[in-house]
């Protein structure tokens, strides 16, 4: 198994601009989550599906970001405008159903830099 | 209001040194807490994990870590350190109910190993 894969790996991106993340999770597993990673914050959950459907959105920082699943093996997390405050690691992580919350598998991240 | 702190955002020990990275929950139910480990470019992997079973557990690569209720701690510990262990360790606590749970996570530790 190619395992969870994220793409682009890095982007650097000016103030303003629009930025589409993207997730194709392990073939099989129904529950999806997105999180952000900066220093200053750590690591946050900024939203969960489980089936495609969100499920928890609650850290999603603001109107300009963005999710969706459109299929099992898809997802986005769109950042319009994207500022500097936004650059951080985003991850993507998926799990198996029936497993529990901590049987997730991480993808390497996408390293967002905005200027 | 389930969370963990770890203190101490570096530690840097010698190669065959003992390892020990401190973390601290709080909880107002009998918490479940994991350690994570990051390697650099990589996602989270899941090292350890205590679920109210026996409070001395053992993860991979070496790894242990003790539950101390008296103490409120989970520290991670490895009598010898090895150079591929310098990564990024994340302890973390599920927070929520049988409904929905998520991952809260520390700021992290970055984990140095000298020669």
């Amino acid at each position: 198994d190619a395992g969870v894969i994220q793409s682009p790996r890095h982007e650097v991106t000016e103030m303003g601009q629009e930025v589409t993340l993207r997730c194709k999770p392990i073939s099989g597993h129904n529950s999806l989550f997105w999180y952000r990673q900066t220093m200053m914050r750590g690591l946050e959950l900024l939203i969960y599906f489980n089936n495609n459907v969100p499920i928890d959105d609650s850290g999603m920082p603001e109107d300009r970001f963005s999710a969706k699943m459109p299929n099992a093996s898809f997802s986005t997390l769109k950042i319009q405008p994207s500022e500097p405050r936004d650059s951080a690691v985003y991850f993507c992580a998926s799990r198996e159903p029936g497993l529990g919350i901590d049987e997730q598998f991480f993808g390497p991240g996408t390293r967002l830099t905005v200027l | 209001a389930q969370s963990v702190t770890q203190l101490g955002s570096h530690v840097s020990v010698s190669e065959g040194a003992l390892v020990l990275l401190r973390c601290n929950y709080s909880s107002s139910v009998p918490p479940y807490l994991f350690w994570y480990v990051q390697y650099p470019n990589q996602g989270l992997q899941l090292l350890l994990k205590y679920t109210s079973a026996a409070t001395l557990v053992k993860g991979i690569n070496g790894f242990e870590a003790e539950f101390k209720k008296s103490e409120t701690s989970f520290h991670l510990t490895k009598p010898s350190a090895h150079m591929s262990d310098a990564a990024e360790y994340f302890c973390a606590v599920i927070k929520g109910n049988t409904g929905f749970q998520k991952l809260v996570f520390g700021t992290g530790t970055r984990l140095l190993v000298s020669p």
